[in-house]
């Protein structure tokens, strides 16, 4: 049962432009979504974050944007940079003062110069 | 370097054996999380201290699973009895709370043979 999903496994995109990742969860108990980097050969890296009572924040050029009602939530940024290839993943939490976190299985990014 | 810590980064074991982990938390950080993450997947969380009381744990972390974190520094994570199915990067993170982001470490790849 994957409650938090991201559909698009890998996403290529031209240095300078915009990279949207996606992310969709089915669980409405969700009050917390982040989103983390990982290298390779690294420990994920904690990006930027959204509480449920907001739709956007943002973050130098990461800007994450939150639709409740459609359960799903995106990660800009602006501008890519080849630094930014990595995979990424979407996390939430339950409310209710859970510390656990759900994690998709990740978006490998590629920007290319 | 004051990063999350965890050691061995890479433990080849045969099936049947046991294994221990440790991993060493960013010094002011009062809680402390495993994850379990294999190939192709997102971190699966396996369990989290505040301070040194577990306070949740994944039903994923079986009778052979074990944490602890006896002193609210550290923690080692044990597993008994391995089978192949065990074999994936443990990962170790520490955070002032889930919400502001948790700093992961490198984590410690298991392989059962």
């Amino acid at each position: 049962d994957q409650q938090v999903k991201q559909n698009s496994p890998s996403l290529s995109v031209q240095e300078g432009r915009i990279s949207i990742l996606n992310c969709d969860y089915t669980n409405s108990m969700f009050d917390y979504f982040l989103w983390y980097k990982k290298y390779p050969a690294e420990g994920p890296t904690f990006l930027i974050s959204i509480s449920s009572i907001k739709d956007k924040n943002e973050d130098g050029r990461f800007t994450v944007f939150l639709n409740k009602s459609a359960k799903h939530l995106s990660l800009h940024i602006v501008p890519s940079q080849p630094g930014d290839s990595a995979v990424y993943f979407c996390a939430a939490r339950k409310q209710g003062g859970s510390e656990k976190l759900v994690f998709g299985k990740g978006t490998k990014l590629t920007v290319n110069p | 370097d004051t990063g999350v810590s965890q050691n061995p980064r890479h433990k080849i074991t045969k099936r049947g054996q046991n294994v221990t982990f440790r991993c060493d938390p960013i010094s002011e950080h009062n809680r402390l999380y495993w994850y379990r993450q294999t190939l192709g997947q997102g971190p699966e969380f396996l369990t989290y201290f505040q301070n040194e009381a577990q306070l949740e744990k994944s039903r994923l972390l079986s009778d052979r699973f074990s944490a602890e974190r006896p002193k609210g520094s550290f923690s080692t994570l044990e597993i008994q009895r391995t089978e192949q199915g065990d074999s994936a990067m443990y990962l170790c993170a520490s955070s002032l709370g889930v919400t502001v982001g948790a700093f992961f470490g490198q984590g410690t790849r298991l392989t059962v043979v």
